[in-house]
């Protein structure tokens, strides 16, 4: 089956450094990446879905300048944590589909394992 | 406000016995409503969506949700419960707040016990 991966899968980094978080679509072509936050009760926000090759759409309230999504193959989206301060700290969850088209989760998308970050 | 809401934290059913996981929702407009599941060691998945046309979506592992407009729900359903679809449940709807969000709900830990 379709593989996504992420690296690091934890990571800890000290307050006013900046983290890079990969998504790797292994065995396919992802036309779509997502970003996903999960906070530290269990709860999800979706933070921005990328195309190959455009600009990332983020969602409403998400900071651009904060959280730089690049898109930058058909296999690899990172994910750049600027200036991490603690309330950053949180699960990082990308996914990946074939298909392409906007924010709308597909059948056909495949998660990555996730990211664990803490800020210090 | 646009909100969903998963009343029940945990829903605890034996295997075998119909399941039914509760999402009900507040938004403005025509609702995208999905759920997801996020299994202890295989991660989050993508389970199923409505969009538009008929009321009950069917999705992956025998799950299937019914749009309800009247009622504002969209509650998951499975006819047979395993003790392998335990895991936590996320139901989510895709709204227009001043510009596009996806809300999701808090999760319901879903027990079925053999």
């Amino acid at each position: 089956g379709a593989v996504v991966s992420q690296h690091p899968s934890r990571v800890i980094c000290k307050s006013g450094t900046s983290v890079k978080i990969e998504c790797r679509s292994l065995d396919f072509q992802a036309t779509t990446m997502f970003w996903y936050r999960q906070f530290p009760k269990q709860s999800l926000m979706l933070m921005a879905t990328s195309n190959e090759g455009s600009k990332a759409t983020y969602e409403q309230g998400v900071e651009k300048d904060k959280f730089l999504i690049n898109h930058a193959s058909l296999t690899l989206s990172t994910l750049t944590v600027t200036s991490a301060h603690p309330e950053d700290s949180s699960f990082y969850i990308c996914s990946a589909s074939m298909i392409g088209g906007g924010a709308v989760p597909t059948d056909t998308q495949y998660f990555g394992p996730g990211t664990r970050l803490t800020v210090l | 406000a646009q909100s969903v809401a998963q009343p029940e934290d945990q829903v605890n059913v034996a295997e075998g016995n119909p399941l039914t996981v509760k999402c009900t929702y507040s938004v403005s407009g025509n609702p995208y409503l999905f759920w997801y599941v996020q299994y202890p060691n295989r991660g989050l998945q993508f389970l199923l969506k409505y969009i538009t046309g008929d009321n009950l979506v069917k999705g992956s592992y025998g799950f299937e949700a019914e749009f309800n407009k009247s009622q504002t729900s969209f509650h998951l359903k499975k006819p047979s419960a395993l003790v392998s679809d335990s895991a936590l449940y996320f139901c989510a709807v895709r709204a227009y707040t001043g510009g596009f969000k996806t809300i999701f709900g808090a999760g319901t830990r879903l027990f079925v016990k053999a």
